[in-house]
């Protein structure tokens, strides 16, 4: 089956820093999705990414969908301490499938 | 409140004796499905459902069984299982066409199979 490739796998950084993340993909996708998974939780929603080359914002979070539709990003500006948990990518191939494949996730550790 | 529901949320069982992991959305959607989370493996699906009585197998659906009787509803049955099925599960919905792929997630059943 398709295969997502998440990196970094974890990290470590100082609050108040910058934290970028991604995810590649030998297939095309034509939806890309972030999620973050607090402990306990199921995951939550941060960004859907419908179009290639998309750029889009939610709050302190900014994800792209990649021009070749074969990658995505995921940045956290000014992180604080309730930044941590796990982010997954998520991708869906389209053409009436509905099944999404999922990275492996990269967890976010914020020293306060 | 829009919302995914799973119950029980933390299940202790010994093999071999039939369980059910419900799961129910209140927000008329009409995609559902059955992931399992393993560390180290992330999430992979088991069975997903795209409407009343369409059903299909994820990537992992051995040892498992689904039923979609009414649209709301989305149950996992685990006829006989197995300590390797010891796992965190969850429940997930979503619309059809459109923004499809925004899947909603309940907040999981962890599963002890001794």
């Amino acid at each position: 089956g398709q295969q997502l490739n998440q990196s970094p796998q974890s990290m470590f950084i100082q609050e108040g820093e910058d934290v970028s993340m991604n995810c590649t993909s030998s297939s095309i996708f034509n939806t890309w999705l972030w999620y973050k998974q607090d402990p306990g939780e199921g995951p939550v929603l941060l960004i859907a990414l419908y179009k290639a080359g998309e750029l889009t914002s939610n709050g302190r979070l900014t994800a792209q969908f990649g021009i070749t539709r074969k990658d995505s990003f995921l940045n956290i500006s000014a992180s604080i301490p309730s930044d941590v948990g796990i982010y997954f990518c998520a991708g869906q191939s389209g053409a009436g499938s509905y099944q999404l494949t999922f990275g492996k996730g990269t967890k976010l550790s914020v020293i306060p | 409140e829009a919302q995914v529901t799973q119950n029980p949320r933390y299940l202790i069982t010994v093999t071999g004796k039939k369980l059910t992991v419900t799961c129910s959305q209140n927000m008329n959607h009409e995609y559902m499905s059955w992931y399992r989370q393993d560390p180290g493996l992330g999430l992979r699906q088991i069975y997903y459902s795209m409407n009343v009585e369409v059903t299909d197998k994820g990537d992992v659906p051995e040892g498992y069984k689904v039923s979609r009787k009414e649209k709301r509803n989305f149950p996992l049955i685990l006829e006989s299982p197995s300590p390797n099925q010891t796992s965190l599960y969850f429940c997930a919905s979503s619309l059809l066409g459109g923004t499809s792929g925004s899947q909603y997630f309940g907040p999981g059943t962890r599963l002890t199979v001794l």
